[in-house]
């Protein structure tokens, strides 16, 4: 199927662990992008990249790292995870100015 | 810098009810804009855009949303709405030319349809 898939769906770690979360999409699209949904509901650009190039990077603490190796992955680390770091991690991805797509979201939840 | 604003964060009505969600935003520079909708447990769908021509325009399952220039409003109406229709809606804008097309988005207004 055309998409863009994340893994893990649900990922349930302690307060200081390194996680990192996976993205893929195989739409041929040229940006990716990582968002961050909190516990209100509210969406949040974190990153986007184009071309395997970074293009933003919003107010987010260095723990987080995202990397591209290639146009259709863009992967997210995050270290020392801290209580406030749970949330709901969404994927996407576009060509140009054409709307994006999403994943299904990681749910992130720190012990 | 551009924001969105959802006045309504839930919005109860009846099944067959007409149903408006508002939204209103903020930009320097013309904008694209979009209607997103959230399933419970869901990634967000792509309900509806506007990138240029019509101001009226409209989704497969009965959605329409009218850009309003003057108003910096862009709307999503819906004339008889359905129990599955429950969900999250987000309004979103991004800047034309933007280099990373990043989305804004509003708080989200929760449509709950009730029989």
């Amino acid at each position: 199927d055309t998409a863009v898939s994340q893994t893990p769906k649900y990922l349930v770690t302690q307060m200081g662990n390194d996680k990192s979360i996976k993205c893929e999409q195989n739409l041929g699209h040229d940006t990716m992008y990582w968002y961050k949904q909190d516990s209100k509901k509210f969406l949040k650009i974190m990153f986007s990249y184009n071309n395997k190039e970074l293009i933003i990077n919003e107010t987010v603490p260095n723990r987080f790292s995202p990397k591209s190796p290639d146009k259709a992955h863009l992967n997210l680390h995050i270290n020392s995870l801290e209580l406030g770091d749970s949330a709901v991690y969404f994927c996407a991805s576009s060509l140009g100015n054409q709307p994006q797509h999403f994943g299904d979201g990681t749910r992130l939840s720190i012990l | 810098a551009q924001s969105v604003t959802q006045l309504d964060s839930q919005v109860p009505v009846f099944e067959e009810a007409p149903v408006e969600l508002r939204c209103n935003y903020s930009s320097s520079v013309s904008v694209y804009l979009f209607w997103y909708v959230q399933y419970p447990n869901q990634g967000l769908q792509l309900l509806l855009k506007y990138l240029s021509g019509s101001t009226l325009v409209e989704s497969i399952n009965g959605f329409e949303a009218e850009f309003n220039k003057s108003q910096t409003s862009f709307h999503l109406r819906k004339p008889s709405v359905h129990i599955s229709d429950t969900a999250e809606y987000f309004c979103a804008v991004s800047e034309v030319n933007n280099a990373g097309n990043m989305l804004t988005f509003g708080g989200g207004t929760r449509l709950m349809v009730k029989p």
